[in-house]
């Protein structure tokens, strides 16, 4: 099984900042990683695929990069309805997501 | 637009049976995989089973496998998941999810709003 490791846990940035979340992988999965979105007491939202394709209607300020073993979300000028909690999840070898990484408004 | 809305789930006790629903419309159900994800109180998101579109195959998890089943019923447009031997750490919000393609070895979008299953006596 592929073992999706993220970090921080939790991320403090105060709105307009940046914020830099990382995604590990175990093994390569090449790039076949997306990233989701989800706000307390909904479901995920698609926000990224293929490790860098935003998803449909995706605010420009959200960007994912890497391949392989690492990757990044950067969300560029946090705005208030940013803080949530985002979740990697790579689709090479099975499923799997990463724990998730909390972002909070400091 | 797509739309999946999830139905069936409650509380059951330890070793009963129990069907989840997932109500598709916006596209055309037959052509996609479709997959479950759950996620448990205050947890993260873990991958449950998938079913190919256009009579693909099927994919479990080892910790449902042989417990769950998944299937598709095309001329209702509705996804299911059949429950049984159920333990308390199945206990979870079960989402359905549509992928891509006909395969599901890519993301999941969109999902369902979910629906909570608890296993408890």
């Amino acid at each position: 099984e592929t073992v999706m490791t993220q970090s921080p846990a939790t991320l403090s940035v105060s709105p307009g900042e940046r914020a830099t979340l990382s995604c590990r992988a175990s093994q390569s999965v090449n790039s076949n990683l997306a990233w989701y979105q989800q706000k307390p007491g909904q479901a995920p939202r698609l926000l990224i695929y293929g490790a860098s394709t935003r998803a449909t209607g995706i605010p420009a300020r959200f960007s994912g990069s890497g391949s392989g073993t690492e990757f990044t979300l950067t969300i560029s000028r946090l705005q208030s309805e940013d803080f949530a909690l985002y979740y990697c999840q790579q689709y090479n070898d099975w499923w799997t997501f990463g724990q998730g990484t909390k972002v909070e408004i400091k | 637009e797509v739309q999946l809305l999830e139905s069936g789930g409650g509380l059951v006790q330890p070793g009963g049976s129990l069907r989840l629903s997932c109500a598709a419309s916006g596209f055309t159900f037959s052509n996609y995989a479709m997959s479950w994800v759950r996620q448990a109180p205050g947890k993260g998101l873990k991958w449950v089973s998938s079913i190919g579109g256009r009579g693909g195959d099927r994919y479990y998890a080892d910790s449902v496998k042989g417990r769950f089943t998944i299937s598709g019923d095309n001329s209702k447009n509705t996804l299911y998941l059949q429950m049984n031997s159920l333990r308390v750490e199945d206990t979870a919000v079960y989402y359905c999810a549509k992928h891509y393609s006909s395969s599901p070895n890519n993301w999941f979008d969109p999902w369902g709003q979910g629906t909570l299953v608890t296993v408890s006596s």
